[in-house]
């Protein structure tokens, strides 16, 4: 079956540390795979994608076909970066299948 | 705003009641999507259109659920005969796949609560 999962419900950081959201996926075929999130009374808004390998607002992730995994990573994390975030396994013709979300809280 | 809008944003109604979302895509977004968030949970897709057409329901879509996408523009998705259980987040999303990568773009959703 396929499933996402997001082992953590709650990531609390310091400014400036680094910070790692985990997620883990099952999936038979190619997966594409998405990180989203959500700032306080905003909405649900794309970060990144594994395809585009990029790095947005400091964020990256690798797909890790082996360990079939797709952590979220930022070296130095900052106080706008608290929000939730959902990692979520996309279908070609755009159905997502998302995570239960982590929330993350950068103290000052 | 020309992002995705959905109306009403906040709805309480009686359990056995029918009630009825809307949603705007963007503009030319030939994809639309329907989804369910509960407290603690990610989304849980609920259906997809391409254009008119109703191409994918998930299975948490009962009986109960109805949605349509008539002039392949905007959509409407109908609760008839609330339950406690239907109270949810209902979330709205569209895309092209005209444009390179799919991506998805969400409304701000829909707040059901039946009492």
């Amino acid at each position: 079956a396929q499933r996402v999962t997001q082992p953590e419900k709650l990531l609390s950081v310091f400014k400036g540390a680094p910070v790692e959201l985990k997620c883990n996926y099952s999936y038979s075929g190619s997966p594409e795979l998405f990180w989203y999130v959500q700032y306080s009374r905003q909405r649900l808004q794309l970060l990144l994608r594994h395809i585009s390998r990029e790095s947005i607002k400091g964020f990256t992730a690798d797909l890790n076909k082996g360990e079939t995994s797709f952590h979220l990573k930022k070296p130095f994390a900052q106080e706008e970066d608290s929000a939730m975030y959902y990692c979520a396994l996309g279908h070609s013709w755009g159905k997502l299948q998302f995570g239960a979300g982590t929330q993350v809280v950068v103290t000052p | 705003d020309t992002g995705v809008s959905q109306d009403p944003r906040h709805k309480i109604t009686k359990r056995g009641q029918n009630v009825t979302f809307r949603c705007d895509p963007i503009s030319e977004h030939n994809r639309l999507y329907w989804y369910r968030q509960t407290l603690g949970q990610g989304p849980e897709f609920l259906t997809y259109f391409q254009n008119e057409a109703q191409l994918e329901k998930s299975r948490l879509l009962s009986d109960r659920f109805s949605a349509e996408r008539p002039k392949g523009s905007f959509s409407t998705l109908e609760i008839q005969r609330t339950e406690q259980g239907d109270s949810a987040m209902y979330l709205c999303a569209s895309s092209s796949d005209r444009s390179s990568g799919n991506t998805i773009y969400f409304g701000e959703g829909s707040w059901l609560t039946v009492v």
